[in-house]
């Protein structure tokens, strides 16, 4: 069994399209995250939540939206895509901690965008 | 605010010598957690080890060592007896913990990555 999965694999679209990247985590964790790996393999954080709810937004512009319908998922919408919103995006899934601890981070296989 | 740097970004080397990735990290916290992940060719992110600030002992995992030192805020990995297998891009990453119980601010902060080739 996947503990988190993404969907699709590959995604191959036109600027100025709208695309989502769908990510469910089967681990009954309660916090999200999304993750952007440029072409040059560095990886940022891009959203962080937790029940649902939005924690961490590093300053990713309006066009990314992400959406939690509940929390075993937590989808990447993104408009008007652009060049450089070509990348791979990692999906990840950890279980809410205590002040003072780390929550390890499980993450998916990754989601290769490629916008022509 | 927390940085992590990898200094290096392409080491390469023959099959059987042994390699040290170097990571030095930035953080305000004085609890934090140190990683190292792979990412082999085929992409997928693999955790290798997690380490706590108040944990400073050395750890070996087969060919795997990691070597931390608060002094220097460093947490560097060496490899024992390359092997073209350990081909990959490997990641130093920093979390600081988590400042409530909300837990969901536990951000991992990647270093560039190295790029190691293991060849024949």
């Amino acid at each position: 069994d996947t503990a988190v999965s993404q969907t699709p694999k590959y995604l191959v679209t036109q600027m100025g399209n709208d695309k989502s990247i769908k990510c469910e985590q089967n681990l009954g964790h309660d916090t999200m995250y999304w993750y952007k790996q440029d072409s040059k393999k560095f990886l940022k954080i891009m959203f962080s939540y937790n029940n649902k709810e939005l924690i961490i937004n590093e300053t990713v512009p309006n066009r990314f939206s992400p959406k939690s319908p509940d929390k075993a998922h937590l989808n990447l919408h993104i408009n008007s895509l652009e060049l450089g919103d070509s990348a791979v995006y990692f999906c990840a899934s950890s279980h809410k901690g205590l002040a003072g601890t780390y929550n390890e981070q499980f993450f998916g296989p990754g989601t290769r965008l490629t916008v022509l | 605010a927390q940085k992590v740097t990898q200094a290096q970004t392409e080491i390469s080397v023959v099959e059987k010598e042994d390699v040290t990735l170097d990571c030095v990290y930035e953080t305000r916290d004085t609890t934090y957690y140190l990683f190292w992940y792979k990412q082999p060719p085929s992409g997928e992110l693999v955790f290798l080890i997690r380490r706590n600030s108040f944990d400073e002992q050395n750890e070996i995992s087969g060919r795997y060592s990691w070597n931390f030192q608060k002094s220097t805020s460093s947490f560097n990995f060496t490899i024992t007896a390359s092997q073209v297998v350990d081909s990959a891009v490997y990641f130093c990453a920093l979390s600081e913990a988590n400042d409530s119980d909300y837990g969901a601010n536990s951000k991992l902060t990647f270093g560039k990555g190295i790029t190691l080739s293991v060849r024949p």
